[in-house]
């Protein structure tokens, strides 16, 4: 089993609409949740870091986290095709450094 | 943008050859971090740095070491390169340890024929 797993995608929604991005993790001591956005070329850049329970909000960005079900997801609102880029799952499990998802890839289209 | 900077950006090497490449912050964060890209395998850490000459050793570290004399580089060395190393290198860094955020360099694209 993947220490962080998330769904390959691509995972395609109409421009305007809701995009739900879905990550897992198994190591039930991680503190610290990573969403990262990545163009294809291009580096990771953080988009939210979200370390309680519950929703943390960011303009059309939501993350959230639920230690029990070890689920973290994130929800972008008004999706544009802007949005379309692999988004990286970001785990810290307070070992070394932080253990990343093999990334969803989403497609907006117009 | 974090200052952060990777050289070289691109490099095609050949089998057993030495490569090295080279990551230079201007954020005097303490924490830095070589990962590697592939297709399918996310991110994954290879060496990383806690302070100068502070190194320890990532997931996949086979066939690479590091060094770090200064605060602002940290220097990822293959001693002889095999093609499974071809790959796109990340380095980051983060201001305290891997609980905080970490920001990205450009990368570097290595082929290794």
């Amino acid at each position: 089993q993947k220490e962080v797993e998330q769904n390959s995608g691509p995972l395609s929604v109409p421009e305007g609409a809701i995009a739900s991005l879905n990550c897992t993790y198994s190591d039930r001591g991680s503190q610290s949740f990573f969403w990262y956005r990545q163009y294809s070329g291009k580096s990771p850049e953080l988009i939210m870091s979200i370390y309680s329970n519950g929703d943390k909000e960011d303009g059309r960005f939501t993350a959230q986290l639920n230690k029990a079900s070890q689920y973290v997801s994130l929800l972008i609102r008004d999706s544009q095709p802007s949005d379309s880029a692999t988004y990286l799952c970001a785990v810290n499990t307070g070992r070394r450094a932080l253990t990343f998802g093999s990334g969803t890839r989403l497609q907006v289209q117009p | 943008d974090a200052g952060i900077t990777q050289s070289p950006r691109h490099k095609v090497t050949e089998t057993g050859t030495p490569v090295t490449l080279r990551c230079h912050q201007t954020e005097n964060h303490r924490y830095m971090y070589w990962y590697r890209q592939d297709p399918g395998h996310g991110l994954r850490l290879i060496h990383y740095s806690y302070g100068v000459k502070d190194t320890d050793k990532g997931e996949v570290s086979d066939g690479y070491s590091v060094s770090r004399s200064k605060t602002e580089d940290f220097l990822l060395t293959l001693e002889s390169a095999t093609s499974s190393q071809t790959s796109v290198y990340f380095c980051a860094i983060s201001e305290s340890k891997g609980s905080e955020t970490q920001y990205f360099g450009p990368g570097t694209r290595l082929l290794v024929l």
